[in-house]
C-alpha cells in the first residue's frame, strides 16, 4: 500500500541554525502535502500545507519544497527557536485519506 | 472558536472492562477520524465518518472496536474488553469534509489498561 518514509527521527540542531526534515511518498496520485507539529500532551497541528501544483511556500520561518517527480517534500525551519521543540509529521493526501510519516523529534539546543 | 474536545482527557480501566472515548468536532465540520498513538510513535489510522457513515472502517484494530457518529457531529469510539495493548491516546480530528481540507485535531484521550 501506500506509504511515506520520514527522515531523520531525530533532529538536533543549535538555537539559531536550520533544521530540514524530508519525506518520500510512494503514491504519485498524492495531491495535497501537510505538516503537523506536536507537543507534549496536545494533538497535532497544522503549521504549513502545500499543494500539487505549487513547489515551494513559505509562512515566515516556515517552509516547505515539493518535488513531484522525485515524489519528496521537505519542511524547513531557519532561525530556530525553543518553540520549536516538538514532533513533526509529514502526511500526503489522496481524496480524503492521509497517509502519514512516522515523525522527527526536532531538539533545539540552548 | 471552539476547537476539536475529546472527553475524557484521561482514562484508567481494568482490563475486561469496556470504554466509551467521545469526540466533539468544530461546528459544520462534515469529516470525523479517529487515529490511534502509542506512546513516542506516529499516528494509527483508525476509521473515518462523512456525516454520520463510515465509508472507511478499515483501520479498526479487531472486532473490540467500534464507532458511530450521531446527527453528524459527536462520536464516540468503543473498546470492548480492554487489552493492555489497548493503552495508547486516541485522536480525534474533524474537517470541512472538502477535498484535502486540514484536519483539526483533538488533545486526545490518553488510555490506560491496568
Amino acid at each position: 500500500g501506500e506509504n511515506v518514509e520520514q527522515h531523520p527521527s531525530t533532529l538536533s540542531v543549535q538555537e539559531g541554525d536550520s533544521a530540514v526534515i524530508k519525506c518520500t511518498y510512494s503514491d504519485s496520485a498524492s495531491n495535497y502535502f501537510p505538516w503537523y507539529k506536536q507537543e507534549l500532551g496536545k494533538g497535532p497541528q497544522l503549521i504549513i500545507d502545500i499543494r500539487s501544483n505549487v513547489g515551494e511556500k513559505k509562512d515566515q520561518r516556515i517552509a516547505v519544497t515539493l518535488n513531484k517527480t522525485a515524489k519528496h517534500f521537505s519542511l524547513h525551519i531557519t532561525e530556530t527557536q525553543p518553540e520549536d521543540s516538538a514532533v513533526y509529521f509529514c502526511a500526503a493526501a489522496s481524496n480524503y485519506q492521509l497517509i502519514w510519516g512516522a515523525g522527527t523529534k526536532l531538539i533545539i539546543k540552548p | 472558536g471552539a476547537g476539536v474536545s475529546q472527553s475524557p482527557s484521561n482514562k484508567v480501566t481494568e482490563k475486561g472492562k469496556d470504554v466509551e472515548l467521545r469526540c466533539d468536532p468544530i461546528s459544520g465540520h462534515t469529516a470525523l477520524y479517529w487515529y490511534r498513538q502509542s506512546l513516542g510513535q506516529g499516528l494509527e489510522f483508525l476509521i473515518y465518518f462523512q456525516g454520520n457513515s463510515a465509508p472507511d472502517k478499515s483501520g479498526l484494530p479487531s472486532d473490540r472496536f467500534s464507532a458511530e457518529r450521531t446527527g453528524g457531529s459527536v462520536s464516540t469510539l468503543t473498546i470492548q474488553r480492554t487489552q493492555q495493548e489497548d493503552s495508547a491516546v486516541y485522536l480525534c480530528a474533524s474537517s470541512l469534509g472538502l477535498d484535502n481540507s486540514p484536519l483539526h485535531f483533538g488533545n486526545g484521550t490518553r488510555l490506560t489498561v491496568t
